[in-house]
């Protein structure tokens, strides 16, 4: 199957600092980018849906003005966590699907984010 | 609003045993379901995907099976081995292009 990359895989920062999170489609171009979060012992949770060149479209409850999305090219999406505390501390999970005939999704391989 | 529902929380079965492990979903009008395995602390990993028009999926030891109209999908793993302790995780697609819902997850330990 297609491969998605996830940067950095761990991430430790202090309260109220950024901290940016990168997707990537290293085979295969990716019209839609999705960003899910898994706190500890639960299942993963939709955030947003990106579309490449568009604005990205939050869950409800998800602050758009906190976490920023950026699908500016194919292969490309980041997660920018803004000042971030310590309950934003999660596992960070993108996929991505092309426009393949079964529109797969691909999952990156996560980013754990500890918030000090 | 879909909602994705696995039974049991967590398993433990001596090795060698068979097992199968249930999904449940509330809105029947899906594109596709996928199972994926999870160890701890890492990320997903892609085990069997059933397109709604499919009724099963093999791959080894596991079989996936859907029925759509009734909202279920199991998971049977033939022959368990100590390497299939993981969390296993089922999930749904509304249409082409969309997000999965993803259920909460089963809990398998397989004893030595």
């Amino acid at each position: 199957g297609a491969v998605v990359s996830q940067h950095p895989s761990w991430v430790i920062c202090k309260s109220g600092t950024s901290v940016k999170i990168e997707c990537r489609s290293l085979d295969f171009q990716a019209t839609t980018m999705f960003w899910y979060r898994q706190f500890p012992k639960q299942s993963l949770m939709l955030m947003a849906t990106s579309n490449e060149g568009s604005k990205a479209t939050y869950e409800q409850g998800v602050e758009k003005d906190k976490f920023l999305i950026n699908h500016a090219s194919l292969t490309l999406s980041t997660l920018t966590v803004t000042s971030a505390h310590p309950e934003d501390s999660s596992f960070y999970i993108c996929s991505a699907s092309g426009d393949s005939r079964d529109n797969e999704q691909f999952f990156g391989p996560g980013t754990r984010l500890t918030v000090l | 609003k879909q909602e994705v529902t696995q039974i049991p929380a967590a398993l433990s079965v001596p090795e060698g045993e068979n097992l199968v492990l249930n999904c449940s979903f509330t809105d029947s009008a899906i594109y596709n379901l996928q199972w994926f395995r999870q160890d701890p602390g890492k990320g997903l990993t892609s085990l069997l995907l059933i397109q709604s028009s499919q009724r099963e999926q093999t791959s080894g030891r596991l079989n996936a099976s859907l029925d759509k109209s009734s909202g279920r999908s199991t998971l049977y793993i033939a022959a368990s081995q100590p390497g299939d302790s993981a969390t296993y995780l089922c999930a749904v697609r509304r249409n082409y292009g969309q997000n999965f819902v993803f259920g909460p997850g089963t809990r398998l330990s397989v004893l030595p």
